[in-house]
Protein backbone atom coordinates (compact mmCIF):
# COMPACT_ATOMS: atom_id res chain seq x y z
CA UNK A 1 0.00 0.00 0.00
CA UNK A 2 1.22 3.38 -1.01
CA UNK A 3 2.02 5.59 2.33
CA UNK A 4 1.48 9.16 0.99
CA UNK A 5 -0.56 8.98 -2.07
CA UNK A 6 -1.32 11.97 -3.91
CA UNK A 7 -3.94 12.90 -7.05
CA UNK A 8 -3.62 13.77 -9.84
CA UNK A 9 0.02 12.52 -10.81
CA UNK A 10 -0.15 14.75 -13.62
CA UNK A 11 -1.83 18.03 -14.51
CA UNK A 12 -2.49 20.29 -17.64
CA UNK A 13 -4.25 23.19 -16.99
CA UNK A 14 -4.68 26.28 -18.85
CA UNK A 15 -3.85 30.17 -17.00
CA UNK A 16 -6.90 31.44 -14.79
CA UNK A 17 -8.19 27.58 -13.88
CA UNK A 18 -8.83 26.47 -10.40
CA UNK A 19 -7.55 23.34 -9.52
CA UNK A 20 -6.97 21.23 -6.81
CA UNK A 21 -4.61 18.17 -5.70
CA UNK A 22 -5.78 15.85 -3.02
CA UNK A 23 -3.32 14.01 -0.94
CA UNK A 24 -3.64 11.08 1.83
CA UNK A 25 -1.58 8.88 4.18
CA UNK A 26 -2.21 6.14 5.81
CA UNK A 27 0.75 6.13 8.41
CA UNK A 28 -1.18 7.57 11.19
CA UNK A 29 0.26 10.67 11.08
CA UNK A 30 -0.45 13.55 12.59
CA UNK A 31 1.33 16.40 10.77
CA UNK A 32 1.31 16.53 6.83
CA UNK A 33 3.11 18.90 4.03
CA UNK A 34 3.18 20.58 0.85
CA UNK A 35 6.17 21.04 -0.85
CA UNK A 36 7.12 22.41 -4.23
CA UNK A 37 10.05 21.89 -6.37
CA UNK A 38 10.71 24.14 -9.07
CA UNK A 39 11.82 23.74 -12.64
CA UNK A 40 15.74 24.19 -10.70
CA UNK A 41 14.64 21.48 -8.85
CA UNK A 42 14.84 22.62 -5.12
CA UNK A 43 12.15 21.70 -2.78
CA UNK A 44 10.46 24.33 -0.68
CA UNK A 45 8.15 23.97 1.92
CA UNK A 46 4.68 25.68 1.15
CA UNK A 47 2.61 24.55 4.26
CA UNK A 48 2.19 22.56 7.21
CA UNK A 49 -0.72 20.78 9.37
CA UNK A 50 -0.26 19.08 12.62
CA UNK A 51 -3.65 17.81 13.61
CA UNK A 52 -5.81 19.82 11.17
CA UNK A 53 -4.03 23.20 12.43
CA UNK A 54 -2.13 25.06 10.15
CA UNK A 55 1.61 25.98 11.82
CA UNK A 56 4.14 26.39 8.69
CA UNK A 57 2.61 28.60 6.00
CA UNK A 58 5.42 29.92 3.79
CA UNK A 59 5.45 33.08 1.98
CA UNK A 60 2.61 31.39 -0.86
CA UNK A 61 0.69 33.54 -2.94
CA UNK A 62 -3.08 33.76 -1.35
CA UNK A 63 -4.28 31.65 -4.14
CA UNK A 64 -2.83 28.85 -2.85
CA UNK A 65 -5.70 27.37 -0.08
CA UNK A 66 -4.48 24.06 1.78
CA UNK A 67 -7.60 21.69 3.27
CA UNK A 68 -7.29 19.38 5.64
CA UNK A 69 -10.93 18.14 6.35
CA UNK A 70 -9.03 15.47 8.99
CA UNK A 71 -5.26 14.34 10.06
CA UNK A 72 -4.71 11.73 7.08
CA UNK A 73 -5.92 14.10 4.70
CA UNK A 74 -4.30 17.55 3.21
CA UNK A 75 -5.25 18.92 -0.23
CA UNK A 76 -4.18 21.99 -1.95
CA UNK A 77 -6.56 24.20 -3.96
CA UNK A 78 -4.98 26.26 -6.28
CA UNK A 79 -6.79 29.51 -7.87
CA UNK A 80 -6.67 31.76 -10.82
CA UNK A 81 -3.44 29.51 -12.00
CA UNK A 82 -0.74 31.81 -13.61
CA UNK A 83 2.61 29.86 -15.97
CA UNK A 84 4.72 30.53 -12.33
CA UNK A 85 2.71 27.88 -10.76
CA UNK A 86 4.09 24.94 -13.28
CA UNK A 87 6.16 22.79 -10.99
CA UNK A 88 5.91 19.41 -9.35
CA UNK A 89 4.23 19.36 -5.78
CA UNK A 90 4.69 17.07 -3.27
CA UNK A 91 2.61 15.91 -0.51
CA UNK A 92 4.72 13.98 2.56
CA UNK A 93 4.22 13.45 6.61
CA UNK A 94 5.44 12.37 9.16
CA UNK A 95 4.62 11.90 12.96
CA UNK A 96 5.04 14.40 15.67
CA UNK A 97 6.18 17.81 15.11
CA UNK A 98 8.46 18.79 17.56
CA UNK A 99 11.10 15.68 17.19
CA UNK A 100 13.66 16.70 14.65
CA UNK A 101 14.54 13.12 14.21
CA UNK A 102 11.18 12.20 12.74
CA UNK A 103 11.28 10.93 8.98
CA UNK A 104 9.50 12.70 6.83
CA UNK A 105 7.60 10.49 4.12
CA UNK A 106 6.93 12.16 0.63
CA UNK A 107 4.35 11.30 -1.75
CA UNK A 108 5.08 10.82 -5.77
CA UNK A 109 4.74 14.19 -6.36
CA UNK A 110 2.11 15.68 -8.67
CA UNK A 111 3.38 17.34 -12.04
CA UNK A 112 1.15 20.53 -12.48
CA UNK A 113 1.64 22.78 -15.97
CA UNK A 114 -0.16 25.78 -16.63
CA UNK A 115 -0.39 26.86 -19.91
CA UNK B 1 18.10 27.67 9.05
CA UNK B 2 21.74 26.29 8.88
CA UNK B 3 23.06 25.95 5.43
CA UNK B 4 24.60 22.87 4.02
CA UNK B 5 27.43 22.31 1.27
CA UNK B 6 27.44 19.21 -1.09
CA UNK B 7 29.39 18.90 -3.82
CA UNK B 8 26.82 19.42 -7.16
CA UNK B 9 27.90 15.64 -8.49
CA UNK B 10 29.99 12.31 -7.93
CA UNK B 11 30.21 9.16 -9.74
CA UNK B 12 30.92 5.83 -8.61
CA UNK B 13 31.63 2.47 -10.45
CA UNK B 14 28.78 -0.35 -9.62
CA UNK B 15 29.52 -2.28 -6.71
CA UNK B 16 32.09 0.19 -5.21
CA UNK B 17 31.74 2.17 -1.72
CA UNK B 18 30.60 5.70 -2.13
CA UNK B 19 31.49 8.99 0.19
CA UNK B 20 28.97 11.73 0.09
CA UNK B 21 30.46 14.26 1.89
CA UNK B 22 28.21 17.14 3.42
CA UNK B 23 30.01 20.36 5.60
CA UNK B 24 27.29 22.03 7.76
CA UNK B 25 29.57 24.37 9.77
CA UNK B 26 26.80 26.49 11.15
CA UNK B 27 25.10 23.75 12.55
CA UNK B 28 23.32 24.24 16.20
CA UNK B 29 23.51 21.75 19.20
CA UNK B 30 20.30 20.98 18.75
CA UNK B 31 20.10 19.94 14.77
CA UNK B 32 19.82 16.85 13.36
CA UNK B 33 21.59 15.54 10.12
CA UNK B 34 19.26 14.39 8.12
CA UNK B 35 19.93 12.42 3.64
CA UNK B 36 17.52 12.24 1.90
CA UNK B 37 17.42 11.06 -1.78
CA UNK B 38 15.74 11.91 -4.81
CA UNK B 39 14.92 9.12 -7.95
CA UNK B 40 14.22 10.54 -11.27
CA UNK B 41 10.46 11.15 -10.88
CA UNK B 42 10.17 10.31 -7.51
CA UNK B 43 9.66 11.96 -4.48
CA UNK B 44 12.38 12.49 -1.82
CA UNK B 45 12.95 9.27 -0.08
CA UNK B 46 14.45 9.28 3.47
CA UNK B 47 17.90 7.29 3.86
CA UNK B 48 19.45 8.24 7.61
CA UNK B 49 19.96 10.66 10.15
CA UNK B 50 21.85 11.23 13.12
CA UNK B 51 22.68 13.56 15.96
CA UNK B 52 26.43 13.10 17.35
CA UNK B 53 26.95 9.02 16.67
CA UNK B 54 27.72 7.25 13.57
CA UNK B 55 24.26 5.63 12.19
CA UNK B 56 24.08 2.87 10.64
CA UNK B 57 21.06 1.23 8.58
CA UNK B 58 20.31 -1.34 5.73
CA UNK B 59 20.35 1.58 3.17
CA UNK B 60 23.66 3.15 4.67
CA UNK B 61 25.75 4.52 7.05
CA UNK B 62 26.26 8.48 8.60
CA UNK B 63 29.67 9.30 9.95
CA UNK B 64 29.81 12.68 11.80
CA UNK B 65 32.52 14.70 12.49
CA UNK B 66 33.16 15.25 16.09
CA UNK B 67 32.45 18.96 15.70
CA UNK B 68 29.57 17.66 13.86
CA UNK B 69 30.53 20.71 10.98
CA UNK B 70 30.85 17.89 8.47
CA UNK B 71 29.48 14.70 7.41
CA UNK B 72 29.88 12.12 5.19
CA UNK B 73 26.82 9.03 3.81
CA UNK B 74 28.13 5.87 3.19
CA UNK B 75 26.98 4.26 0.77
CA UNK B 76 28.99 0.63 1.22
CA UNK B 77 28.43 -1.35 -2.18
CA UNK B 78 27.12 1.29 -4.70
CA UNK B 79 24.20 -0.24 -7.45
CA UNK B 80 22.24 1.14 -10.54
CA UNK B 81 19.54 2.05 -8.32
CA UNK B 82 21.39 4.09 -6.11
CA UNK B 83 21.79 6.44 -9.19
CA UNK B 84 19.95 10.02 -8.11
CA UNK B 85 20.29 13.11 -6.27
CA UNK B 86 21.40 12.77 -2.33
CA UNK B 87 20.67 15.86 -0.36
CA UNK B 88 21.94 16.42 3.25
CA UNK B 89 19.37 18.80 5.53
CA UNK B 90 19.63 19.69 8.58
CA UNK B 91 16.44 19.92 11.13
CA UNK B 92 15.66 21.87 13.95
CA UNK B 93 12.65 21.65 16.82
CA UNK B 94 9.78 23.74 17.44
CA UNK B 95 8.35 25.57 14.83
CA UNK B 96 10.64 25.09 12.09
CA UNK B 97 10.09 21.20 12.44
CA UNK B 98 9.34 20.09 8.37
CA UNK B 99 10.60 22.66 7.24
CA UNK B 100 13.47 21.28 5.16
CA UNK B 101 16.15 23.56 3.16
CA UNK B 102 16.59 21.28 0.43
CA UNK B 103 19.67 22.50 -1.61
CA UNK B 104 20.67 21.81 -4.72
CA UNK B 105 22.15 18.30 -3.46
CA UNK B 106 24.71 16.02 -5.19
CA UNK B 107 24.04 14.35 -7.64
CA UNK B 108 24.68 10.53 -7.68
CA UNK B 109 25.96 8.71 -11.14
CA UNK B 110 26.33 5.06 -10.69
CA UNK B 111 28.35 3.37 -14.03
CA UNK B 112 28.05 -0.38 -14.59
Amino acid sequence: DTAVSQTPKYLVTQMGNDKSIKCEQNLGHDTMYWYKQDSKKFLKIMFSYNNKELIINETVPNRFSPKSPDKAHLNLHINSLELGDSAVYFCASSQGRRNSGNTIYFGEGSWLTVV
Amino acid sequence: DAKTTQPNSMESNEEEPVHLPCNHSTISGTDYIHWYRQLPSQGPEYVIHGLTSNVNNRMASLAIAEDRKSSTLILHRATLRDAAVYYCILTGGGTSYGKLTFGQGTILTVHP
